[in-house]
């Protein structure tokens, strides 16, 4: 049974630049959450996805945005690079609506030059 | 806004000591509450949680947590850690559908 995969693993990107991330979520999972983490830090919410919708939202600018796909999979996308947004973004899966365990993937290591 | 402290930030120990990690979160209703663990090069996985029940939650590897509700406290502990325990802890809280995480308590385990 696979956990949940991202991919990349890493990336170099620019100022100003745009990314893609991609997050598959463990099996029978129907529910992605994105999530940053800078060093030293705890993650921080993004949002979340459920029914290839925005379900909930964390205190990040529009410059981050989402898809979820019918077979549940997600793409983080963050448009107009900062320097700022140079972390570790985790993709983070669990079933249902209510408060279930969250399965976290590997992470994908944004690094913005 | 709902807030999770995580008051050590770096705690170092001896094998065979007794480890108590705070966690405190500021949110007056429901909640569920987790406990991460990073180790050195692996990814986030959960340790215990708690949703409702019984306040003293034990975990794998012999950890335990214990929610207490007036304090809005949910501590972790372990009676004996080990150099394996080396890791990074991670305190989390679900109001609903958000979820908060403390900045984290790196611990080391001094064989």
């Amino acid at each position: 049974d696979a956990g949940v995969t991202q991919s990349p693993t890493h990336l170099i990107k620019t100022r100003g630049q745009q990314v893609t991330l991609r997050c598959s979520p463990k099996s029978g999972h129907d529910t992605v959450s994105w999530y940053q983490q800078a060093l030293g830090q705890g993650p921080q919410f993004i949002f979340q996805y459920y029914e290839e919708e925005e379900r909930q939202r964390g205190n990040f600018p529009d410059r981050f945005s989402g898809h979820q796909f019918p077979n549940y999979s997600s793409e983080l996308n963050v448009n107009a690079l900062l320097l700022g947004d140079s972390a570790l973004y985790l993709c983070a899966s669990s079933l249902g609506t209510v408060q279930e365990t969250q399965y976290f993937g590997p992470g994908t290591r944004l690094l913005v030059l | 806004a709902q807030s999770v402290s995580q008051h050590n930030h770096h705690v170092i120990l001896s094998e065979a000591a007794s480890l108590e990690l705070g966690c405190n979160y500021s949110y007056g209703g429901t909640v569920n509450l987790f406990w991460y663990v990073q180790y050195p090069g692996q990814h986030l996985q959960l340790l215990l949680k708690y949703f409702s029940g019984d306040p003293l939650v034990k975990g794998i590897k012999g950890f335990e947590a214990e929610f207490i509700k007036s304090k809005f406290s949910f501590n972790l502990r372990k009676p004996s850690v080990q150099w394996s325990d080396t890791a990074e802890y991670f305190c989390a809280v679900n109001t609903g559908n958000q979820f908060y995480f403390g900045t984290g308590t790196s611990l080391t385990v001094i064989p």
